[in-house]
């Protein structure tokens, strides 16, 4: 099963509004990854967070993680119909230093920008 | 361009058939990583390779194998292919594997009729 289940499954908006995407995940975490993908594309990744940061910041993108309720967010602010892709959050288990890179990733979330 | 490369990128064949995929990582890169993606299953994450050697398993069916070469790239081999295998196949490479962001390439389709 998927470590990361992400809500909205499908977020619909219009240009300039900010696009909020949530993933919660099981296990313990060496850090939390969020990932684009255009239709039919690869994936693209936007920005990593350890797990002993608590917010990071990228150009229009803010991500958040809670580990005491496995947690995250990614914002996407003042969208762009270019906006409009898949995200994915992924996770890389804490596995005690065996878990070579390995990435669990969510189902995703369709977002939608309206021009 | 993530610099990752996968050949081809449409295969179309029947079931039964034998496919190869064909990836080349980014330069530098030691990691390799297959994922595939499909409607129903999601990004599953099958095996990953680390300068030539097998690193980690995942959900890879005993009909699907792979290997790095010595040039780093990395060949997936899928065998006596069945409906349900139709799906996006990703390559993916990193520097060196843990903290390290994946680099995707485009993906080859797989359609089995």
């Amino acid at each position: 099963s998927q470590q990361g289940e992400e809500d909205p499954q499908a977020l619909s908006i219009q240009e300039g509004e900010n696009a909020t995407m949530n993933c919660s995940y099981k296990t313990s975490i060496n850090n939390l990854q969020w990932y684009r993908q255009n239709s039919g594309r690869g994936l693209v990744h936007l920005i990593l967070i350890r797990s002993n940061e608590r917010e990071k910041h990228s150009g229009r993108l803010r991500v958040t993680l809670d580990t005491s309720k496995k947690s995250s967010s990614l914002l996407i602010t003042a969208s762009r119909a270019a906006d409009t892709a898949s995200y994915f959050c992924a996770t890389e288990p804490n596995a005690g230093g065996t878990s070579y890179g390995k990435l669990t990733f969510g189902q995703g979330t369709i977002l939608t920008v309206h021009p | 361009d993530s610099g990752v490369t996968q050949t081809p990128k449409h295969l179309i064949t029947a079931t039964g058939q034998r496919v190869t995929l064909r990836c080349s990582p980014r330069s530098g890169d030691l990691s390799v990583y297959w994922y595939q993606q499909s409607l129903d299953q999601g990004l599953q994450f099958l095996i990953q390779y680390y300068n030539g050697e097998e690193r980690a398993k995942g959900n890879i069916l005993e009909r699907f194998s792979a290997q790095q070469f010595p040039d780093l790239h990395s060949e997936l081999n899928l065998s006596s292919l069945e409906l349900g295998d139709s799906a996006l196949y990703f390559c993916a490479s990193s520097p060196v594997g843990t903290k390290s962001p994946l680099h995707f390439g485009n993906g080859t389709r797989l359609t089995v009729t």
